[in-house]
């Protein structure tokens, strides 16, 4: 089934040592999307790539980067995290042509522990 | 300023009795809404969208821009309806790529 997979589901990292979360794609979908969620808050975006333009929201700390070397794969890199990047990272796709909304395709997420 | 707000953290109801889940949103132009739904163990999908104006799973939204509210309704609730319940806007109707959700609302119903 083509779908939207997330590795590791469960990561644990030390406060300040860099981590990278991946995200890959068999839907072949244009846009790529990485949301924060936080415990009992709503999902946030963090930003997305548009093909292979990157669109980071304006609130985004510059500790979050992200890499999207082809259309299957995109990866979130945490340079320093810290207690507060505790979360839920989710990833998402969608089709976008024309500046239509299409719907968005949620992978199961990997939840960060820092320690 | 962008917002959804969802007012209720739970809602509890027993099967069979109506649903209805509240969502509000603040935007200025013309945004597109959605509901969407993460079941136990499951990822987020989408339920349903404004635009398509069609009933999933026996659920409906009407946007209502005069009161800014889009509230998911159900009249006859099932256990297998028990899910979190995330609101979404999409501003611009789309054209930014980006969806605004809400805190969600953990329905739960009970047999």
């Amino acid at each position: 089934d083509a779908m939207v997979i997330q590795n590791p589901r469960y990561q644990v990292t030390q406060f300040g040592k860099p981590v990278t979360l991946s995200c890959s794609q068999t839907l072949n979908h244009n846009v790529m999307y990485w949301y924060q969620q936080k415990s009992s808050q709503a999902p946030k975006l963090l930003f997305h790539y548009y093909d292979k333009d990157f669109n980071n929201e304006a609130d985004t700390p510059d500790n979050f980067q992200s890499r999207r070397p082809n259309t299957s794969f995109c990866f979130l890199d945490i340079r320093s995290p810290g207690l507060g990047d505790a979360a839920m990272y989710l990833c998402a796709t969608s089709s976008q042509r024309g500046g239509h909304y299409n719907e968005q395709f949620f992978g199961p997420g990997t939840r960060l522990t820092v320690l | 300023a962008q917002r959804v707000t969802q007012p209720e953290k739970l809602l509890s109801v027993f099967k069979g009795a109506p649903v209805e889940l509240k969502c509000n949103y603040s935007y200025s132009g013309s945004p597109e809404l959605f509901w969407y739904v993460q079941y136990s163990r499951q990822r987020l999908q989408l339920l349903l969208r404004h635009i398509s104006r069609e009933s999933i799973k026996g659920f409906t939204a009407d946007l209502n821009k005069g009161e800014t509210s889009f509230h998911l309704k159900k009249p006859f609730a099932q256990e297998e309806d028990s899910a979190m319940y995330y609101c979404a806007l999409a501003p611009n109707g789309g054209a930014t790529n980006k969806l605004i959700f809400g805190t969600g609302t953990l329905l739960a119903v009970q047999p």
